[in-house]
């Protein structure tokens, strides 16, 4: 089966600008997770969809960021506007299960490289 | 869930077996051990999961003993492809999302 897949790997934008990360999750995967590490910092969850609602968003850091799964298949997450601190690594990953330490549990997909400037 | 305590960091050779350990005090009746490998640019991946004793599979096998108040991620015959981030995680399987934390991790070097 193909694996999850982000878009785009890498992404250099100004301060204030708004930047979206898109992911598409293994189908038939009704859950969703974005997940980010910032620099030199431990990977730390953001949020989790099952199927296009929101299940769990208690790690989304701020109002700046806000996560879309429209129709329940990809997912986006808008950053607006970006700030320093949000630079590093967004994964996203998906399970057919609720709960991600059950046996081969997620899928991560190979993550978007965010850097502000 | 379980708070996990990993070495920073461990340098090996091509061909030697790697063991690394990942200390668990507080863990859990309902607490399994599960291991992610993490490869430079890319998310990651489950390697081996289990709850006691021994449990070996075309990767890696993991040690739990007795008490398993810890556990070791056991490589065998590693190459330069095993150079990755390891990650041991503790909860209950029904654990969300949100309450799985993945820690620092170890980073694996291995030269030639």
């Amino acid at each position: 089966e193909a694996g999850v897949t982000q878009f785009p790997s890498h992404s250099v934008i100004e301060k204030g600008q708004t930047v979206t990360l898109r992911c598409d999750p293994i189908s038939g995967h009704d859950n969703l997770y974005w997940y980010r590490r910032v620099m030199g910092k431990e990977i730390k969850f953001l949020l989790h969809f099952v199927k296009e609602s929101k299940q769990d968003e208690s790690g989304m850091p701020n109002n700046r960021f806000l996560a879309e799964r429209t129709g329940g298949t990809y997912s986006t997450l808008k950053v607006q506007p970006a700030e320093l601190e949000d630079s590093g690594v967004y994964f996203c990953a998906s399970s057919r299960e609720q709960s991600g330490l059950q046996t081969y549990g997620y899928t991560f997909g190979s993550g978007t490289r965010l850097t502000v400037v | 869930l379980a708070k996990t305590t990993q070495p920073i960091s461990m340098d090996s050779y091509e061909g030697q077996e790697v063991n690394i350990t990942c200390s668990h005090n507080n863990i859990a009746t309902n607490d399994y051990i599960t291991w992610y490998q993490q490869f430079p640019s890319q998310g990651p991946r489950f390697i081996i999961q289990g709850y006691k004793t021994k449990v070996t599979n075309e990767v890696a096998s993991l040690f739990i003993p007795a008490d398993r108040k810890s556990s070791t991620l056991s490589l065998p015959r590693v190459s330069l492809s095993d150079t990755a981030v390891y990650y041991c995680l503790v909860g209950d399987i029904g654990s969300s999302a949100s309450k799985i934390i993945f820690g620092s991790g170890t980073r694996l070097s291995i030269r030639p």
